[in-house]
């Protein structure tokens, strides 16, 4: 079975400088999908980042981008130039091939951003 | 229509009450998901649909829960006999069926006294 770890429980950052928060994950598969996932504290979900398994260039949106490492099956997130409302929960997901929709979340970090 | 809708928000209920919660999804979503989310936990995977047709479902919803979707609009999910152990955030999320980006609702927070 699949499944997804982020060791970091909790994280802080300066206002302005760059964190990077961990994930790793197992799967047989190698056709699949990876995902950042941010929850402020209203706690509606919002999409912060994908890539794909079969794509080599680590994907980027802005401030945020990953560190894609298929064969160490890790996925990180960083976070350039931090502002206060990156503050929240960030999950790390992991959605199969086609063919399975679901997604696999770990257990979360918390970001706390600090003024 | 800016995003999936849930609701209600927030419901309290004593032990061995059945709730109903309705999720509402982007229109042009073909595919809706269940999840929960106990304190801690990232969300764990319940139920999706595609259309009105139930695909698959997790050994995490037992036989007290149920879920529907009649008209593959929005959908409903209904817990029977609560129990305690059932408090927790239910998220819905939706997607397209040739996409693979989930937009998920802001849940509706359930707590079994």
């Amino acid at each position: 079975a699949q499944t997804v770890t982020q060791s970091q429980p909790e994280m802080s950052v300066q206002e302005a400088e760059t964190v990077t928060l961990s994930c790793t994950y197992d799967t047989s598969e190698s056709d699949y999908y990876l995902f950042w996932y941010k929850q402020p504290p209203s706690r509606q979900m919002i999409l912060v980042i994908r890539q794909e398994a079969y794509k080599q260039q680590n994907a980027t949106e802005n401030r945020f981008s990953v560190n894609f490492q298929k064969a160490a099956k890790s996925f990180s997130l960083k976070i350039s130039d931090s502002q206060l409302g990156d503050a929240a929960m960030y999950f790390c997901a992991y959605r199969g091939p086609s063919g399975t929709y679901k997604y696999i979340f770990g257990t979360g970090t918390r970001l706390k951003v600090l003024a | 229509d800016t995003g999936v809708s849930q609701n209600p928000r927030h419901k309290i209920t004593k032990r061995g009450q059945n709730v109903t919660f309705r999720c509402d999804p982007i229109s042009e979503h073909n595919r809706l998901y269940w999840y929960r989310q106990t304190l801690g936990q990232g969300p764990e995977f319940l139920t999706y649909f595609q259309n009105e047709a139930q695909l698959e479902k997790s050994r995490l919803l037992s036989d007290r829960f149920s879920a529907e979707r009649p008209k593959g609009s929005f959908s409903t999910l209904e817990i029977q006999r609560t129990e305690q152990g059932d408090s927790a955030m239910y998220l819905c999320a939706s997607s397209l069926v040739q996409g693979y980006e989930q937009f998920f609702g802001p849940g509706t927070r359930l707590t079994v006294l």
